[in-house]
């Protein structure tokens, strides 16, 4: 079973600063590595992905650096804006079965003016 | 956007009453979950399917049960609700390929009182 750790559980950030959750995982694995974004309320939804042979992927104010070698991927939101206020998961593919996703225990992030 | 349809959204419900949360999906996904999350915290895969006829218990031990008897199609029974029942359900599915994304439901939240 795979295990992931992310960090921080909660993170305040002043308007147009950088907001940057990480994450680890235990076992080796070789399906995509998505962070999901989630309102209060809602079901999460997938804001960026990345495959595991590319070390980064950026897309418009968020980036995904990736470190196989270290099993560890963090997640960049530059210029961050009230509107991303949300919590945040990161997600490993299970060993061995690439249909199943092991989340991560989630970051509460909140933009401030 | 998702077309995956859960219901009841709220639901609250006495002790020892039987309850079926509905999930439905129009994209053809061959994989279904069901996840479990309180508020808040991370989630915690409790079943899934592969396919018709299929169904797995998850990571987290859970007393509901699940059904596959239609593609689109994965509704989730307890057979007698506890308070400790009490908790969003979040079904999800995805397309059984490597790199395909996984689709989340608005999520059901249950009380038992």
């Amino acid at each position: 079973q795979q295990q992931v750790k992310q960090s921080p559980q909660s993170l305040i950030v002043q308007k147009g600063g950088i907001s940057i959750i990480n994450c680890a995982y235990e076992n080796t694995a070789f399906d995509y590595f998505p962070w999901y974004q989630q309102f209060p309320g809602k079901g999460p939804a997938l804001l960026i992905a990345i495959r595991p042979d590319v070390s980064e992927k950026k897309e418009g104010r968020f980036t995904i650096s990736f470190n196989k070698s270290a099993k560890q991927f963090s997640l960049h939101i530059m210029d961050s804006q009230p509107g991303d206020s949300a919590t945040y998961f990161c997600a490993v593919p299970n060993t061995g079965t690439a249909s199943k996703l092991t989340f991560g225990t989630g970051t509460r992030l909140q933009v401030t003016l | 956007e998702a077309d995956i349809y859960q219901t009841p959204r709220y639901l609250v419900i006495g002790t020892g009453k039987k309850i079926t949360l509905e999930c439905s999906q129009t994209m053809g996904h061959d994989k279904m979950y069901w996840y479990q999350q309180d508020p808040g915290m991370e989630l915690h895969l409790i079943h899934y399917s592969y396919g018709v006829n299929s169904t797995e218990k998850g990571d987290l031990s859970s007393e509901s049960t699940v059904s596959r008897i239609r593609t689109e199609h994965f509704p989730l029974t307890l057979e007698s609700a506890r308070p400790s029942h009490t908790s969003q359900y979040l079904c999800a599915s995805r397309l059984g390929k490597a790199g395909n994304n996984i689709y989340f439901g608005e999520g059901s939240w249950l009380t038992v009182v």
